[in-house]
């Protein structure tokens, strides 16, 4: 199974200012055939189901702020958020899906106001 | 407009089997590429993929509870039903279904194996 590890496990950011997340995967989750990683990123707030805001990577969710972005390949993965706003605020989970066989969630990252 | 929504007991006795039925509206279950899963969230943790079925019927679990799951669709009823056997108190968590979207080509279909939308989960309680 393909194991993917999320940094930090939490985070505390000032108001405007960049979070960093990152999430690697135990093995390459990168298409050669079509160029594409099978990764995806949520979000989830307290007492909510998780939210896709981004997969394939980079590729963002319609109505998903442009703050939010997605970059990595292979099995090195970033999401950003470039200016924090307080509703972001949560738990962000990256989720490889590569295989199908056995889909994997990071073990999530929380942020918060610093 | 895609909705989910769970349903099954909320208290399950350890050894019982636990089912759970996904109700959904706003999209087919035969449509080429689209699936559904069970992904479960114990009280403060992380999130845990359990099961899929695509539109062919081709069903995917989680390798390490794979011999207590079974899924399966209902494409008359817009359901999809989950089943997991010998639950234990390390069950207890929030189960949540979700839509795993995807796409066809002239040649093939394709499904994309995240999640686009969520039910809002229930709680299950393993506890005698």
């Amino acid at each position: 199974d393909i194991v993917m590890t999320q940094s930090p496990d939490s985070l505390a950011v000032s108001l405007g200012e960049r979070a960093t997340i990152n999430c690697r995967s135990s093995q390459s989750i990168l298409y050669t055939s079509n160029n594409k990683n099978y990764l995806a990123w949520y979000q989830q707030k307290p007492g909510q189901p998780p939210k896709l805001l981004i997969s394939w990577a980079s590729t963002r969710e319609s109505g998903v702020p442009e703050r939010f972005s997605g970059s990595g390949s292979g099995t090195d993965f970033t999401l950003t958020i470039s200016s924090l706003q307080p509703e972001d605020v949560a738990v962000y989970y990256c989720q490889e899906y590569y295989t199908s066989l056995a889909l994997t969630f990071g073990g999530g990252t929380k942020v918060e106001i610093k | 407009q895609i909705t989910l929504k769970e349903s099954g007991p909320t208290l399950v006795k350890p050894t019982q089997t636990l089912t759970l039925t996904c109700t959904f509206s706003g999209f087919s279950l035969n449509t080429g590429g689209v699936g559904v899963g069970w992904i479960r969230q114990p009280p403060g943790k992380a999130l845990e993929w359990l099961a899929l079925i695509y539109w062919d019927d081709d069903k995917r679990y989680s390798p390490s509870l794979k011999s207590r799951l079974t899924i399966r669709k209902d494409t008359s009823k817009n359901q999809v039903v989950f089943t997991m056997t010998n639950v234990d108190p390390v069950d207890t968590a929030t189960y949540y279904c979700a839509h795993s979207p995807g796409y066809c080509t002239s040649d093939n279909c394709y499904a994309d194996a995240h999640f686009d939308y969520w039910g809002q989960g229930t709680l299950v309680t393993v506890s005698s």
